[in-house]
Formats: structure tokens, C-alpha cells, sequence
């Protein structure tokens, strides 16, 4: 079964500080991994995605995630946080491989921002 | 331009009385969903079209249906709500066979039950 987990619930940085979010998965096949960015009262937005090549991954906002087979995890960083950051953050893979399938989502994990 | 479109983005309904949203589609995916999000937690998916074969997750409450008469369009029936019932709606859609799993989302109807 595939399964992600999010470490850390809340995350509190300040501005121009490094954003590292994290995210570990499980998955018996190779999968598919997501990141999204959820602002208040809005839907998902799909930040970046992993699915074969490249294990850094670039996305939208000068954010980049780097897949690690080895340590099962899939960290979202940015090197200087911005006010405009400050949202929810959703790990996932993708339930079918290969395929657009349904999402498993890691808990989410809030980002602050502090001036 | 708006790809996936819900309406309403808020609804307010009575306890028990039947509410439908509505989602449509630009995009011409072949699988939408319907996701449950409730305060300060993840999206959890209560079933999805894949062409026009209906999906149901397995503790997905009776009293959510859905239906979705043609490609661009899905609603999602609540036949009875309950004040537990109010939360976050979120419509997605993907292509399955792109091989690329991801979901593009609207921008949600947030359900308010009185």
C-alpha cells in the first residue's frame, strides 16, 4: 500500500529564510510524487511533480523538490522565503502507477512566514 | 482560464435538506474526482468517474452520491446533511494514460450545514 507522511504539521520561517518541508513515502511500486500549495479557502494548486528522469525536480514559485530513492523521501525546499509562501503544503503520490489515478496526501503541513 | 470550474464556491444549507455542487471541466480528462476536506486536514477522496464507471471508496457514506452525465460535468449529491457534513468540497481531474498522475483541481465549495 502507498502511504506519505509529512513530518512536521507547522513549519514557522522567516522571510528570506530557507523553506525545507518534508515528506516521506511508501510505495511497492515506483511511484508517482506531488507536491501542492493550498492557499485559504482555495483549491490545490500543483506546485511541482516527480515521475521519471530528473530526481531534482524545479517548480513553479522557485520552489524544487529532490526524489530519493534510497531514503524513501521527496523534501520540498525554496533558499528564501517570501510573505506569499505562507499557505498549506500537500506531499502525495499517485495511487496508480502509470496512470492519472487518485491521490494519497501526506497530513499537510502549514507554512508561516515571518517579516 | 479556468479549467476546472465549482459552483457554487460557497453553500449554505439546512440540516437534512438535499444539496447538490456542481463541477465542469475545459479540459476533456477522462477521470474526475470528488474530495472531502475539513478543517486543518488532507483531502480525503470519496470516489471518482473514470469514463463513465463510478467509483466509491469504501467508507465513503451512503448519503453522498454522485453523478456525472457527460464528460465536462460531475455534481455530488449530499441527500441528507449533517452538520458533520460540512466541510471543503474539491473537484479534480486528471487523463489517465499520459502516465503522469496529476490531478488538476477546482477551486473548491465550501459547504456550510445549519
Amino acid at each position: 500500500a502507498q502511504s506519505v507522511t509529512q513530518l512536521g504539521s507547522h513549519v514557522s520561517v522567516s522571510e528570506g529564510a530557507l523553506v525545507l518541508l518534508r515528506c516521506n513515502y511508501s510505495s511497492s511500486v515506483p511511484p508517482y510524487l506531488f507536491w501542492y500549495v493550498q492557499y485559504p479557502n482555495q483549491g490545490l494548486q500543483l506546485l511541482l511533480k516527480y515521475t521519471t528522469g530528473a530526481t531534482l525536480v524545479k517548480g513553479i514559485n522557485g520552489f524544487e523538490a529532490e526524489f530519493k530513492k534510497s531514503e524513501t523521501s521527496f523534501h520540498l525546499t525554496k533558499p528564501s522565503a517570501h510573505m506569499s509562501d505562507a499557505a498549506e503544503y500537500f506531499c502525495a503520490v499517485s495511487l496508480l502507477y502509470n496512470q492519472g489515478g487518485k491521490l494519497i496526501f501526506g497530513q499537510g503541513t502549514e507554512l508561516s512566514v515571518k517579516p | 482560464d479556468a479549467m476546472v470550474i465549482q459552483n457554487p464556491r460557497y453553500q449554505v444549507t439546512q440540516f437534512g435538506k438535499p444539496v447538490t455542487l456542481s463541477c465542469s471541466q475545459t479540459l476533456n480528462h477522462n477521470v474526475m474526482y470528488w474530495y472531502q476536506q475539513k478543517s486543518s486536514q488532507a483531502p480525503k477522496l470519496l470516489f471518482h468517474y473514470y469514463d463513465k464507471d463510478f467509483n466509491n471508496e469504501a467508507d465513503t457514506p451512503d448519503n453522498f452520491q454522485s453523478r456525472r452525465p457527460n464528460t465536462s460535468f460531475c455534481f455530488l449529491d449530499i441527500r441528507s446533511p449533517g452538520l458533520g457534513d460540512a466541510a471543503m468540497y474539491l473537484c479534480a481531474t486528471s487523463r489517465v494514460g499520459e502516465g503522469q498522475g496529476e490531478a488538476f483541481f477546482g477551486q473548491g465549495t465550501r459547504l456550510t450545514v445549519v
